[in-house]
């Protein structure tokens, strides 16, 4: 499968716990992207990696919230000391830029629940 | 005003009939237009980019751009059950990576 990958892709974790979301790209694919989506919202940008470069963070993102992708391929996020209003789910997208050209493919998402 | 504004719906359209999807934007900047299709429960799936003016047909799916009135549109022929989902209308504006979304637009497929 050459898809977008997230792991896990469910996790319910208490208040106050720490998580982390792992995603791999689509393997040629040069930027990533983290977004979170909940019921009935369009998704919301969290923030964009090119390469291993994180170019843009969402003004959104507390500073719980925290991404990294080493080597320029798969990228994790982690959100510390978990609150309630954290539940929803997690997408990453990764795509390629050719001739002003971009097309962003989603993984399957991971669903937060913080109970 | 929201960014990037769709009818939520839901909107009922019968079987083999053709659906008619409509979406506008604020950002006269605006450069790339995206259709996604949503299942419940599951991730945004890319079905149609279109960057110009005009019409841009993919088998049963034409999205259309209006850069003038700044809305994009999607229209689907020969509806299928299957293709009842959310779409969601998505926006890049120039020099900007990030997507700009619509909250979507609930489809419904009668058979």
């Amino acid at each position: 499968d050459t898809g977008v990958s997230q792991n896990p892709r469910h996790k319910i974790t208490k208040r106050g716990q720490n998580v982390t979301f792992r995603c791999d790209p689509i393997s040629e694919h040069n930027r990533l992207y983290w977004y979170r989506q909940t019921l009935g919202q369009g998704p919301e940008f969290l923030t964009y990696f090119q390469n291993e470069a994180q170019l843009e963070k969402s003004r959104l993102l507390s500073d719980r919230f925290s991404a990294e992708r080493p080597k320029g391929s798969f990228s994790t996020l982690e959100i510390q000391r978990t609150e309630q209003g954290d539940s929803a789910m997690y997408l990453c997208a990764s795509s390629y830029t050719e001739q002003g050209i971009t097309e962003a493919f989603f993984g399957q998402g991971t669903r937060l629940t913080v109970v | 005003q929201k960014e990037v504004e769709q009818n939520s719906g839901p909107l009922s359209v019968p079987e083999g009939a053709i659906a008619s999807l409509n979406c506008t934007y604020s950002d006269r900047g605006s450069q790339s237009f995206f259709w996604y299709r949503q299942y419940s429960g599951k991730s945004p799936e890319l079905i149609m980019s279109i960057y110009s003016n005009g019409d841009k047909e993919d088998g049963r799916f034409t999205a259309q751009l209006n850069k003038a009135s700044q809305y994009v549109s999607l229209l689907i022929r020969d509806s299928q059950p299957s293709d009842s989902a959310t779409y969601l209308c998505a926006v890049r504006m120039y020099g900007n990576y990030q997507l700009i979304w619509g909250a979507g637009t609930k489809l419904i497929i009668k058979p």
